[in-house]
Protein backbone atom coordinates (compact mmCIF):
# COMPACT_ATOMS: atom_id res chain seq x y z
CA UNK A 1 0.00 0.00 0.00
CA UNK A 2 1.81 2.98 -1.54
CA UNK A 3 2.02 5.94 1.25
CA UNK A 4 1.09 9.56 0.65
CA UNK A 5 2.77 10.59 -2.63
CA UNK A 6 3.89 14.22 -3.18
CA UNK A 7 5.93 15.66 -6.33
CA UNK A 8 7.54 17.02 -7.16
CA UNK A 9 10.06 16.85 -4.15
CA UNK A 10 11.53 19.97 -4.86
CA UNK A 11 9.87 23.21 -6.96
CA UNK A 12 12.25 26.54 -7.67
CA UNK A 13 10.02 29.19 -9.28
CA UNK A 14 10.83 32.88 -9.83
CA UNK A 15 9.04 35.48 -8.42
CA UNK A 16 5.55 36.35 -9.90
CA UNK A 17 5.24 32.92 -11.34
CA UNK A 18 2.82 29.78 -10.22
CA UNK A 19 3.13 27.18 -7.88
CA UNK A 20 0.95 23.83 -8.35
CA UNK A 21 2.05 20.93 -5.78
CA UNK A 22 0.38 17.76 -6.40
CA UNK A 23 -0.63 15.12 -3.45
CA UNK A 24 -1.89 11.91 -3.87
CA UNK A 25 -3.41 10.01 -0.75
CA UNK A 26 -2.79 7.11 1.00
CA UNK A 27 -5.69 4.36 -0.94
CA UNK A 28 -8.60 4.53 0.56
CA UNK A 29 -8.22 7.48 1.86
CA UNK A 30 -10.44 10.43 1.30
CA UNK A 31 -9.80 13.50 3.56
CA UNK A 32 -6.43 15.65 2.11
CA UNK A 33 -4.70 18.41 4.53
CA UNK A 34 -2.02 20.97 3.76
CA UNK A 35 0.80 22.30 6.01
CA UNK A 36 3.45 24.50 5.32
CA UNK A 37 6.67 24.36 7.49
CA UNK A 38 8.75 27.22 7.95
CA UNK A 39 12.62 26.50 8.61
CA UNK A 40 12.84 25.68 12.33
CA UNK A 41 9.25 26.04 13.15
CA UNK A 42 6.00 23.34 13.49
CA UNK A 43 3.48 22.65 10.99
CA UNK A 44 0.67 25.29 10.25
CA UNK A 45 -2.40 24.22 9.15
CA UNK A 46 -4.10 25.90 5.98
CA UNK A 47 -6.86 23.59 4.55
CA UNK A 48 -8.74 20.13 4.85
CA UNK A 49 -10.46 18.72 1.35
CA UNK A 50 -12.67 15.77 1.16
CA UNK A 51 -13.38 14.68 -2.79
CA UNK A 52 -14.47 17.66 -4.63
CA UNK A 53 -15.19 19.93 -1.58
CA UNK A 54 -13.63 22.10 0.57
CA UNK A 55 -14.43 21.55 4.38
CA UNK A 56 -11.79 24.17 5.81
CA UNK A 57 -9.59 26.70 4.93
CA UNK A 58 -9.02 28.83 7.44
CA UNK A 59 -5.62 28.37 7.57
CA UNK A 60 -4.92 29.62 4.13
CA UNK A 61 -4.02 33.45 3.10
CA UNK A 62 -7.16 35.02 1.14
CA UNK A 63 -4.96 35.77 -1.60
CA UNK A 64 -2.72 33.90 -4.52
CA UNK A 65 -3.30 30.49 -2.38
CA UNK A 66 -6.30 27.74 -3.37
CA UNK A 67 -6.63 24.27 -3.06
CA UNK A 68 -8.32 21.65 -4.78
CA UNK A 69 -9.16 17.84 -4.65
CA UNK A 70 -11.06 16.73 -7.91
CA UNK A 71 -13.13 13.42 -8.43
CA UNK A 72 -10.67 11.99 -10.16
CA UNK A 73 -6.58 13.01 -9.92
CA UNK A 74 -4.11 14.41 -6.76
CA UNK A 75 -5.41 17.14 -5.05
CA UNK A 76 -4.01 20.26 -6.17
CA UNK A 77 -2.36 23.72 -3.89
CA UNK A 78 -2.03 26.68 -6.32
CA UNK A 79 0.09 29.46 -5.32
CA UNK A 80 0.01 32.66 -7.91
CA UNK A 81 2.71 35.04 -8.43
CA UNK A 82 4.87 33.55 -5.77
CA UNK A 83 6.70 35.81 -3.19
CA UNK A 84 10.05 35.24 -1.51
CA UNK A 85 7.91 34.37 1.41
CA UNK A 86 6.49 31.72 0.46
CA UNK A 87 9.75 29.44 0.28
CA UNK A 88 8.81 26.76 2.61
CA UNK A 89 8.13 23.04 3.07
CA UNK A 90 4.16 21.93 2.02
CA UNK A 91 3.12 18.76 3.49
CA UNK A 92 0.10 17.15 2.35
CA UNK A 93 -1.82 14.37 4.62
CA UNK A 94 -4.47 12.27 4.38
CA UNK A 95 -6.81 10.21 6.36
CA UNK A 96 -9.63 7.89 5.56
CA UNK A 97 -13.23 8.77 5.74
CA UNK A 98 -14.50 9.00 9.26
CA UNK A 99 -15.61 6.58 11.12
CA UNK A 100 -16.78 8.42 14.36
CA UNK A 101 -18.56 11.64 14.06
CA UNK A 102 -17.98 14.44 15.48
CA UNK A 103 -14.96 12.74 17.07
CA UNK A 104 -12.63 11.78 13.82
CA UNK A 105 -9.89 10.06 15.81
CA UNK A 106 -8.03 8.92 12.75
CA UNK A 107 -4.45 9.36 12.43
CA UNK A 108 -3.08 11.72 9.28
CA UNK A 109 -0.37 10.29 7.39
CA UNK A 110 2.07 12.94 5.62
CA UNK A 111 3.54 12.38 2.21
CA UNK A 112 7.83 13.44 1.90
CA UNK A 113 6.91 17.38 1.39
CA UNK A 114 7.35 19.79 -1.53
CA UNK A 115 9.77 22.62 -0.74
CA UNK A 116 9.52 25.20 -2.85
CA UNK A 117 11.87 27.51 -3.30
CA UNK A 118 11.32 31.33 -4.80
CA UNK A 119 14.24 32.88 -6.24
CA UNK B 1 -5.36 29.56 23.99
CA UNK B 2 -5.35 26.17 22.43
CA UNK B 3 -1.27 25.65 22.37
CA UNK B 4 1.25 23.13 22.22
CA UNK B 5 4.77 23.87 24.10
CA UNK B 6 7.91 21.80 23.47
CA UNK B 7 10.26 23.22 25.48
CA UNK B 8 13.52 22.19 24.20
CA UNK B 9 14.57 22.92 21.06
CA UNK B 10 17.27 20.37 20.85
CA UNK B 11 18.35 17.25 23.55
CA UNK B 12 21.44 15.50 23.47
CA UNK B 13 21.80 11.66 24.76
CA UNK B 14 24.54 9.66 24.94
CA UNK B 15 23.52 6.50 22.58
CA UNK B 16 22.33 3.60 25.34
CA UNK B 17 21.08 6.00 27.81
CA UNK B 18 16.88 6.56 27.99
CA UNK B 19 15.82 9.72 26.49
CA UNK B 20 12.77 12.00 27.03
CA UNK B 21 11.66 14.33 24.74
CA UNK B 22 9.02 17.23 26.42
CA UNK B 23 5.83 18.15 25.56
CA UNK B 24 2.56 20.19 27.14
CA UNK B 25 -0.26 21.40 26.26
CA UNK B 26 -3.63 23.41 26.69
CA UNK B 27 -7.06 22.49 24.79
CA UNK B 28 -10.13 23.00 25.79
CA UNK B 29 -12.18 19.17 25.96
CA UNK B 30 -10.20 15.99 26.29
CA UNK B 31 -7.07 15.90 24.26
CA UNK B 32 -6.15 13.68 21.61
CA UNK B 33 -2.16 13.73 21.48
CA UNK B 34 0.18 12.69 18.60
CA UNK B 35 4.22 12.07 18.69
CA UNK B 36 5.69 12.44 14.95
CA UNK B 37 9.15 12.19 14.26
CA UNK B 38 10.87 13.78 11.23
CA UNK B 39 14.00 12.66 9.73
CA UNK B 40 16.57 15.36 7.23
CA UNK B 41 14.15 16.14 4.22
CA UNK B 42 11.52 13.40 5.00
CA UNK B 43 7.70 13.82 5.64
CA UNK B 44 6.41 13.42 8.73
CA UNK B 45 6.08 9.28 10.21
CA UNK B 46 3.90 8.50 13.05
CA UNK B 47 4.46 7.21 16.13
CA UNK B 48 2.21 7.36 18.57
CA UNK B 49 -1.06 8.49 19.67
CA UNK B 50 -3.10 9.10 23.39
CA UNK B 51 -6.93 8.98 22.24
CA UNK B 52 -8.06 7.18 25.93
CA UNK B 53 -7.27 4.57 27.83
CA UNK B 54 -4.04 3.62 29.26
CA UNK B 55 -1.95 6.89 30.08
CA UNK B 56 1.08 4.93 28.78
CA UNK B 57 1.03 4.70 25.07
CA UNK B 58 3.79 2.26 23.39
CA UNK B 59 4.49 3.07 19.64
CA UNK B 60 6.98 2.74 16.89
CA UNK B 61 10.67 2.24 17.26
CA UNK B 62 10.17 1.53 20.58
CA UNK B 63 8.68 4.59 21.53
CA UNK B 64 6.18 5.19 24.48
CA UNK B 65 4.24 8.43 25.88
CA UNK B 66 2.71 9.16 29.00
CA UNK B 67 -0.19 11.30 28.94
CA UNK B 68 -0.36 12.81 32.56
CA UNK B 69 -4.04 14.63 32.94
CA UNK B 70 -3.09 16.73 36.19
CA UNK B 71 0.17 18.26 34.00
CA UNK B 72 -1.12 18.21 31.14
CA UNK B 73 2.03 17.02 29.59
CA UNK B 74 2.75 14.05 27.01
CA UNK B 75 6.45 13.39 27.47
CA UNK B 76 7.73 10.74 24.59
CA UNK B 77 10.06 8.43 26.08
CA UNK B 78 12.82 5.43 25.19
CA UNK B 79 14.59 3.54 27.41
CA UNK B 80 17.62 3.41 25.27
CA UNK B 81 18.34 5.36 22.67
CA UNK B 82 20.46 4.57 18.87
CA UNK B 83 22.03 6.73 17.13
CA UNK B 84 19.32 6.15 14.19
CA UNK B 85 16.81 7.94 16.44
CA UNK B 86 18.43 10.82 15.54
CA UNK B 87 15.56 13.79 14.57
CA UNK B 88 13.18 15.86 14.72
CA UNK B 89 10.07 14.79 16.71
CA UNK B 90 6.98 16.82 17.13
CA UNK B 91 4.17 16.97 19.39
CA UNK B 92 0.57 18.08 18.01
CA UNK B 93 -3.14 17.85 19.69
CA UNK B 94 -6.37 17.84 17.89
CA UNK B 95 -7.85 21.14 18.35
CA UNK B 96 -10.78 20.93 21.18
CA UNK B 97 -12.82 23.04 18.59
CA UNK B 98 -12.55 21.02 15.27
CA UNK B 99 -13.05 17.31 14.34
CA UNK B 100 -9.74 17.28 12.20
CA UNK B 101 -7.49 20.44 12.89
CA UNK B 102 -3.87 19.29 14.64
CA UNK B 103 -2.37 22.06 16.74
CA UNK B 104 1.81 21.62 16.42
CA UNK B 105 4.49 21.92 18.96
CA UNK B 106 7.78 23.83 17.02
CA UNK B 107 9.99 20.38 17.44
CA UNK B 108 12.60 19.03 19.30
CA UNK B 109 15.94 18.45 17.51
CA UNK B 110 17.14 15.15 18.95
CA UNK B 111 20.34 13.92 19.03
CA UNK B 112 22.00 11.00 20.06
CA UNK B 113 25.98 10.67 20.24
CA UNK B 114 27.28 7.53 19.72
Amino acid sequence: NAGVMQNPRHLVRRRGQEARLRCSPMKGHSHVYWYRQLPEEGLKFMVYLQKENIIDESGMPKERFSAEFPKEGPSILRIQQVVRGDSAAYFCASSPPARGVPLNTDTQYFGPGTRLTVL
Amino acid sequence: AQSVAQPEDQVNVAEGNPLTVKCTYSVSGNPYLFWYVQYPNRGLQFLLKYITGDNLVKGSYGFEAEFNKSQTSFHLKKPSALVSDSALYFCAVRDGRSNYQLIWGAGTKLIIKP
